[in-house]
């Protein structure tokens, strides 16, 4: 069964600092990994997307994640935050079967402070 | 295009009562999905559809129906509502069997008392 966590439920950076947001995965198979972006009241946009193509992958809004086998980990970074960057993230990962149905993590709130 | 569209955005049940929201996309989008948003919780998949005339059973299937007798239509039904169905609900499609990305519909919030 797969399987998504993400580290710390709410993260708080000052303007202009990195962003770094955690998360690990299980699966038996390779995996298809996501990240998904959520601003109040809104639906989720995706930001970047791994399918086993290359393992560093950017996304919109400067965002990138690097698929890390070895740590089944799929961390979420972005150099300098910007106060349009508070949201809630979510990190998914998808089955290659029939449905593709996804799971996704709890969500990590981001925080940026002026 | 107006992407994924859900009615209604609102909606105050009491319990026992019945509902059904409506999920609508213009992209020709093979799948669908309908899922439930809770605090602390992410999104967890309720039922999905691979296609016309198809559905299947996801994480949280139990207190719901679907219904999927238009490609273009994804409907969610629930018979007789309870309090732990309170929740944001969230439709969304995907284009095929490929790792695109899923294209989600602004959500309905639903109060059940």
């Amino acid at each position: 069964a797969q399987s998504v966590t993400q580290l710390g439920s709410h993260v708080s950076v000052s303007e202009g600092a990195l962003v770094l947001l955690r998360c690990n995965y299980s699966s038996s198979v390779p995996p298809y990994l996501f990240w998904y972006v959520q601003y109040p009241n809104q639906g989720l946009q995706l930001l970047l997307k791994y399918t086993s193509a290359a393992t560093l992958v950017k996304g919109i809004n400067g965002f990138e994640a690097e698929f890390k086998k070895s740590e089944t980990s799929f961390h979420l970074t972005k150099p300098s935050a910007h106060m349009s960057d508070a949201a809630e993230y979510f990190c998914a990962v998808s089955d290659r079967t029939g449905g593709f149905k996804t799971i996704f993590g709890a969500g990590t709130r981001l925080f940026v402070k002026a | 295009n107006a992407g994924v569209t859900q009615t209604p955005k609102f909606r105050v049940l009491k319990t026992g009562q019945s509902m059904t929201l409506l999920c609508a996309q213009d992209m020709n989008h093979e799948y669908m999905y309908w899922y439930r948003q809770d605090p602390g919780m992410g999104l967890r998949l309720i039922h999905y559809s691979v296609g016309e005339g198809t559905t299947a059973k996801g994480e949280v299937p139990d207190g719901y129906n679907v219904s999927r007798l238009k490609k273009q239509n994804f409907l969610l039904g629930l018979e007789s509502a309870a309090p732990s169905q309170t929740s944001v609900y969230f439709c969304a499609t995907l284009r095929d069997n490929s790792p695109g990305g899923q294209y989600f519909g602004p959500g309905t919030r639903l109060t059940v008392t």
